[in-house]
């Protein structure tokens, strides 16, 4: 069964350095997301992407975050300069269509000290 | 008003049991509804989509009330293995985002 696949698993950073985060989404979806989940909070929306762009993105996706996608098979996210406060759970999901369901990979802790 | 509302529970049902989840959405414009399933730190995975005119898979049962904005879903003979955290999705017309309810916990024990 076709899955997203996300690296790494676990990232520890010190606070103002730059992380990249990895994934790779299925390969015939079109829509690729970022998601955030704080322990103990729910999901949030960062950011869409569909067609090269960002179609698109929430408040706290602010100048810090970039999304990209390098070729054709993966999807990043970099945060330039990590504050505590993000340190998170990051998701990627992918679908093959706007408004459908969307799959997800299994996560990157990232833990910012 | 949050966008979408749960009950945090937790809900502890012993197996076998029959259980149900609400969950209220605040956007009229709400157009897709979804019941996605977290185990403890892992990804949120689809139980199923919910379609205005109910749907069944097996044990679990979605329903969508579009006049009152809410959509439930019933567990039947619950397994240990339904123990999980249930989330509520909505997706709203025109935007791409998915948006989460803070999640239902259940504990199902022997």
């Amino acid at each position: 069964e076709p899955e997203v696949t996300q690296t790494p698993s676990h990232q520890v950073t010190q606070m103002g350095q730059e992380v990249i985060l990895r994934c790779v989404p299925i390969s015939n979806h079109l829509y690729f997301y970022w998601y955030r989940q704080i322990l103990g909070q729910k999901v949030e929306f960062l950011v869409s992407f569909y067609n090269n762009e960002i179609s698109e993105k929430s408040e706290i996706f602010d100048d810090q975050f970039s999304v990209e996608r390098p070729d054709g098979s993966n999807f990043t996210l970099k945060i330039r300069s990590t504050k505590l406060e993000d340190s998170a759970m990051y998701f990627c999901a992918s679908n093959g269509r706007m408004n459908t369901e969307a799959f997800f990979g299994q996560g990157t802790r990232l833990t910012v000290v | 008003r949050k966008e979408v509302e749960q009950d945090p529970g937790p809900f502890n049902v012993p197996e076998g049991a029959t259980v149900a989840f609400n969950c209220t959405y605040s956007n009229s414009a709400s157009q897709s509804f979804f019941w996605y399933r977290q185990d403890c730190r892992k990804e949120p995975k689809l139980l199923m989509s919910v379609y205005s005119s109910g749907n069944e898979d097996g044990r679990f049962t979605a329903q969508l009330n579009r006049a009152s904005q809410y959509i439930s879903l019933l567990i039947r003979d619950s397994k240990l293995s339904d123990s999980a955290t249930y989330l509520c999705v909505v997706n709203v017309y025109r935007t791409d985002k998915l948006i989460f309810g803070t999640g239902t916990r259940l504990q199902v024990f022997p």
